[in-house]
């Protein structure tokens, strides 16, 4: 089954704590990408990832970290998190434009992250 | 740079009754559409996508989306909808050429018994 999986789906955390949320996709997409949810802010994007190696700064990147080891692996870190941290995160991934109709991006299940 | 915008952060409507959710973009290249669904304690869902040709591009559940580009425009609509509809809505926009998916602030649709 074609899947984006993160984990853990829950986390509850203190300030200044490292910590990483993992994100696997098994459909060999190129492209994948960290949001984060927030009420009445919608989903905006934190990192994002053309290939392997190949990392860029979305909208709201401070305070966060990826890397792209694998082409299956985006794990999202978090050095020192901080209350304002405290969100609903989402990893996605899609194919590269220009392949059929592929344009539909999918997405995890979503980690409900709580920073005290 | 793309933007969207979603007018309604909260509609609450009766069972069987018709639903639009508003959605207007903003963008300097050619762009494709898409509306995504999510239910509660859950991940994000496609409900339908415009790429090109007809605007009236039909999804799952009911939904149908018509893309107006003169008022650059994407609003959702379903005639009849049903409790199991409440969930929030997404409208999302990229460019033709790119990847990155831009998302608008989100509409909570609320069906009422």
């Amino acid at each position: 089954e074609a899947q984006v999986t993160q984990n853990p789906r829950y986390l509850i955390t203190v300030t200044g704590k490292k910590l990483t949320v993992t994100c696997s996709q098994n459909m060999n997409h190129e492209y994948m990408s960290w949001y984060r949810q927030d009420p009445g802010l919608g989903l905006r994007q934190i990192y994002y990832s053309m290939n392997v190696e190949v990392t860029d700064k979305g909208d709201v990147p401070e305070g966060y970290k990826v890397s792209r080891k694998e082409k299956r692996n985006f794990p999202l870190i978090l050095e020192s998190p901080s209350p304002n941290q405290t969100s609903l995160y989402f990893c996605a991934s899609s194919p590269p434009r220009g392949v059929g109709d592929n344009t539909e991006a999918f997405f995890g299940q979503g980690t409900r992250l709580t920073v005290v | 740079a793309q933007s969207v915008t979603q007018l309604d952060s909260q509609v609450p409507v009766f069972e069987e009754a018709p639903v639009e959710l508003r959605c207007n973009y903003s963008s300097s290249v050619s762009v494709y559409l898409f509306w995504y669904v999510q239910y509660p304690n859950q991940g994000l869902q496609l409900l339908l996508k415009y790429l090109s040709g007809s605007t009236l591009v039909k999804g799952i559940n009911g939904f149908e989306a018509e893309f107006n580009k003169s008022q650059t425009s994407f609003h959702l609509r379903k005639p009849s909808v049903h409790i199991s509809d409440t969930a929030e809505y997404f409208c999302a926009v990229t460019e033709t050429s790119g990847s990155r998916l831009t998302f608008g602030e989100g509409t909570q649709l609320t069906v009422n018994p």
